[in-house]
């Protein structure tokens, strides 16, 4: 099975830093995704590790280290816009199935 | 661009009733999925599938079915609902290749009352 935990809620200023984190216990790992998810709508995708490591992309970063089991993402220069859900997946061993963890809501404040 | 196409957008059910939500894709994915969304909580997956004529049980199968007799086509049929099926019910698909993210429709909200 597979267990994957976040925090429920967080809450920052606009133009500072925060980082999300999420750990997880699998029985195969295939790769960890992050999913951004304002309210009443899908998800959409924001990043992609499977390997040990920093992913940057723009205001966004995700860090994975697969032997703790932990990725974490860091959203800079926070907007009002980034107040939204924030969901971690990780795909099974087969890379079948990506499983999602509850979630994290993010507030921004100004 | 279509994408992912998922209908009926709302709907409300009698406890008791069927009914199917329709699910499409024209990016000629070969995997599907079908997620349940309960409100504040993360997405549980349902029934997934790696190509036509293939599928699978998620995390949380009883009271659905699913068929995958094209590659485009992934209906979801509900048997018997039940107020516990009361969720947001979003469909995905990806297409071959680990690092390939999905992508979701637009979501099938549903009460059973």
């Amino acid at each position: 099975g597979q267990n994957i935990d976040q925090p429920t809620e967080m809450t920052a200023t606009e133009g500072a830093i925060v980082q999300i984190n999420c750990t997880y216990q699998t029985s195969g790992f295939n790769g960890l995704f992050w999913y951004q998810q304002h309210a009443g709508e899908a998800p959409t995708f924001l990043s992609y590790n499977v390997l040990d490591g920093l992913e940057e992309k723009g205001r966004f970063s995700s860090f994975l280290s697969r032997s703790k089991g932990y990725s974490y993402l860091l959203l800079k220069e926070l907007q009002m816009k980034d107040s939204a859900s924030y969901l971690c997946a990780v795909r099974d061993g087969y890379g079948n199935k990506l499983v999602f963890g509850a979630g994290t809501i993010l507030r921004v404040k100004s | 661009n279509a994408g992912v196409t998922q209908t009926p957008k709302f709907r409300i059910l009698k406890i008791g009733q069927s009914m199917t939500l329709q699910c499409t894709q024209d990016m000629n994915h070969n995997y599907m999925y079908w997620y349940r969304q309960d409100p504040g909580m993360g997405l549980k997956l349902i029934y997934y599938s790696v190509g036509a004529g293939i599928t699978d049980k998620g995390e949380v199968p009883n009271g659905y079915n699913v068929s995958r007799s094209t590659t485009e086509d992934f209906p979801l049929r509900l048997e018997l609902a039940a107020p516990s099926q009361t969720s947001v019910y979003f469909c995905a698909s990806r297409y071959t290749g680990a690092g390939n993210t999905i992508y979701f429709g637009e979501g099938s909200w549903l009460t059973v009352v």
